[in-house]
């Protein structure tokens, strides 16, 4: 059974950077099948896919337009985990982060615990 | 890249279906069967219900049914039962721009309370 375990500090202050792990049993990250998910949840913005990396023959990645100038998303192959960087973060990205395993094609099949992040002074 | 529209809110009493909307554009739900749903309790991460436009998950009960038509995609729970109370929401996939990248789209959201 694939489980995602999320790690990182729940406060950050405005233009800092954001910095989540997730941590994969179950699966790899360096899996040629699957795709490996940052996505958050606000009320002002609802449901937002963020980012992702995925690794077939070579290290992929794909960002969200609204955030692209600002995100990275890095595999860790030595740990089995994935990481997301945000940087000059905003009240606006105050949200609950998850990181999710799964393609756009068939959707996101499994989901970390989530961490509230905070973005205030 | 917009967010799919789905109505705020949508209810039923137990044992009576409800259907909820999932509309985007011919760039995302029109251009692929590459439409999910997904349920969510307050508090916990969002769970996957349906895949590729009407596919169930292994472990997804049958009231959960998907379907599209042109640029909406539609959700259906039958015979509502009290744990079926959540948020749901839609997503799909958006396409690829110039460079490559491609693009992944959610829904607004749907509070479904079942009466």
């Amino acid at each position: 059974q694939v489980q995602l375990q999320q790690s990182g500090p729940g406060v950050v202050k405005p233009s800092q950077t954001l910095s989540l792990t997730c941590a994969i049993s179950g699966d790899s990250v360096s899996s040629n099948s699957v795709a490996w998910n940052w996505i958050r949840l606000s009320p002002s913005r609802g449901l937002e896919w963020l980012g992702r990396t995925y690794y077939r023959s070579k290290w992929n990645n794909d960002y969200a337009v609204s955030v692209k100038s600002r995100i990275t998303v890095n595999p860790d192959t030595s740990k089995n985990h994935f990481s997301l960087q945000l940087n000059s973060v905003t009240p606006d990205d105050t949200a609950v982060y998850f990181c999710a395993r799964g393609l756009m094609a068939t959707g996101f099949d499994f989901w970390g615990q989530g961490t509230l992040v905070t973005v205030s002074s | 890249q917009s967010a799919l529209t789905q109505p705020p809110s949508a209810s039923g009493s137990p044992g009576q279906s409800v259907t909820i909307s999932c509309t985007g554009t011919s760039s995302d739900v029109g251009a692929y069967n590459h439409v999910s749903w997904y349920q969510q309790h307050p508090g916990k991460a969002p769970k996957l219900m349906i895949f590729e436009v009407s596919k169930r998950p292994s472990g997804v009960p049958d009231r959960f049914s998907g379907s599209k038509s042109g640029n909406t995609a539609s959700l259906t729970v039958s015979g509502l039962q009290a744990e079926d109370e959540a948020d749901y929401y839609c997503g799909s996939y958006a396409g690829s721009n110039n460079a490559g990248s491609h693009n992944y789209v959610f829904g607004t959201g749907t509070k479904v309370t079942v009466l």
